[in-house]
């Protein structure tokens, strides 16, 4: 089975930045991925990492340590619309999905 | 638009009645998934499909079916449905893109078996 544990709920200041961790434990890998998802709406794709080190896309960066079986996800210049549950996902060596329960990220004005 | 789409949007039904929530995507994607999700426990694999024709069952199977007649539909089956089926099911869909196999997420349908 699957093991993947991150932070069930984070709050930050608007403008600040927010790094939300995820350790894994899983049968193979086949890379990371974060999703965002907004309340009553479907998870959306943010990022992926399949090797060791930091993958920036904006304001959103995500790294990813294969040897200790960790990812962070790192929101930068927080706006309110970054409230959201982020989503850390395993691929397994079936190329299947595990998803973390998603970490409940609350941005205060 | 591109996309996925699920049908119903929100559904009521008694225990015991056979329901199908259907799924259908136009991005002509190969694989198929099914999930599941509840407070606390994330999104849970049911069913998925890697291609027309073939189906494989996910962590959560029990209770479920599917089909996959042609690439575009995906519909998911709960023969005799019971109060601990009340979830939100999202249906998903992922093909090669870049070199990262993404999967894309329909707007998901909120059940709930009383």
């Amino acid at each position: 089975g699957q093991n993947i544990d991150q932070p069930t709920e984070m709050t930050a200041t608007e403008g600040a930045i927010v790094q939300i961790n995820c350790t894994y434990q899983t049968s193979g890998f086949n890379g990371l991925f974060w999703y965002q998802q907004h309340a009553g709406e479907a998870p959306t794709f943010l990022s992926y990492n399949v090797l060791d080190g930091l993958e920036e896309k904006g304001r959103f960066s995500s790294f990813l340590s294969r040897s200790k079986g960790y990812s962070y996800l790192l929101l930068k210049e927080l706006q309110m619309k970054d409230s959201a549950s982020y989503l850390c996902a395993v691929r397994d060596g079936d190329y299947k999905l595990s998803f973390g329960a998603g970490t409940t990220v609350t941005v205060r004005a | 638009i591109a996309g996925i789409t699920q049908a119903p949007t929100s559904q009521i039904l008694a225990a015991g009645r056979r329901m199908t929530l259907r799924c259908t995507q136009d991005m002509r994607h190969n694989a198929m998934y099914w999930y599941r999700q509840d407070l606390g426990l994330g999104l849970r694999l049911i069913h998925y499909s890697n291609t027309a024709g073939t189906t494989g069952k996910g962590e959560v199977p029990d209770g479920y079916s599917v089909s996959r007649a042609n690439t575009d539909d995906f519909p998911l089956t709960l023969a005799s449905a019971v109060p601990s089926q009340t979830s939100v099911y999202f249906c998903a869909s992922s093909d090669v893109d870049g070199g990262v196999d993404t999967q894309y997420f329909g707007p998901g349908t909120r059940l709930t078996v009383l």
